[in-house]
């Protein structure tokens, strides 16, 4: 079946201007997970998402990061007001549900150039 | 310090030798535990759970030392195609993940 997609697969910004990122998350997984992880580094959690709860965000670096999840399943990741330390791949992984959380399917990535 | 630490090498692993590399956790109240593999260029992927007493997925085997707070990864009869990266995962409370820095691992002929 299909796996997690995310777009675009890449992007490259201008410091200071927003960008969206999409994740599309596995048919019926309620938990979806947003991560990114920079060159040569480990993945850093951002935010997750488990259903129709409110969204775990401790992860978000700032405020200019928001991610919305619409209708339990497609997420968009937005960074306003770019920075250069944004550069990074953002990865959305889905789980089955909060106790699969251990088996996470990782889609792609964006990677996200800010010039 | 990191919650995660790992060696992020590279470990350079003659074809057919064996290789084993350890990761360390600050929370001691971490409950469960995991590698991921993440190759070059790619999303990572669950490679195979930690438990307790130990555990061998084929060549893999995979340990937990709760009092030294460390995981370690074990591969024998190293194959080409297990040049990648490593991530230690640990899941603490809330439902969330914390991925090492990953150890590289390249097999060579």
């Amino acid at each position: 079946g299909a796996g997690v997609s995310q777009s675009p697969s890449n992007k490259v910004t201008e410091k200071g201007k927003d960008v969206e990122l999409r994740c599309d998350p596995i048919s019926g997984h309620t938990a979806l997970y947003w991560y990114r992880q920079s060159l040569g580094q480990g993945l850093e959690f951002l935010i997750y998402f488990q259903g129709n709860s409110a969204p775990d965000k401790s992860g978000l670096p700032s405020d200019r990061f928001s991610a919305e999840r619409t209708g339990g399943s497609v997420s968009t990741l937005t960074i306003q007001r770019t920075q250069q330390e944004d550069s990074a791949v953002y990865l959305c992984a889905s789980s089955l549900g909060w106790l699969e959380i251990y088996e996470q399917y990782f889609g792609p990535g964006t990677r996200l150039t800010v010039t | 310090r990191k919650e995660v630490e790992q060696d992020p090498g590279p470990f350079n692993v003659p074809e057919g030798a064996t290789v084993a590399f350890n990761c360390t956790y600050s929370n001691s109240a971490s409950q469960s535990f995991f590698w991921y593999r993440q190759d070059c260029r790619k999303e990572p992927k669950l490679l195979m759970s930690v438990y307790s007493s130990g555990n061998e997925d084929g060549r893999f085997t995979a340990q937990l030392n709760r009092a030294s707070q460390y995981i370690s990864l074990l591969i024998r009869d190293s194959k080409l195609s297990d040049s990648a990266t490593y991530l230690c995962v640990v899941e603490a409370a809330g439902n969330k993940l914390t991925f090492g820095g990953g150890t590289r691992v390249l097999v060579k002929p």
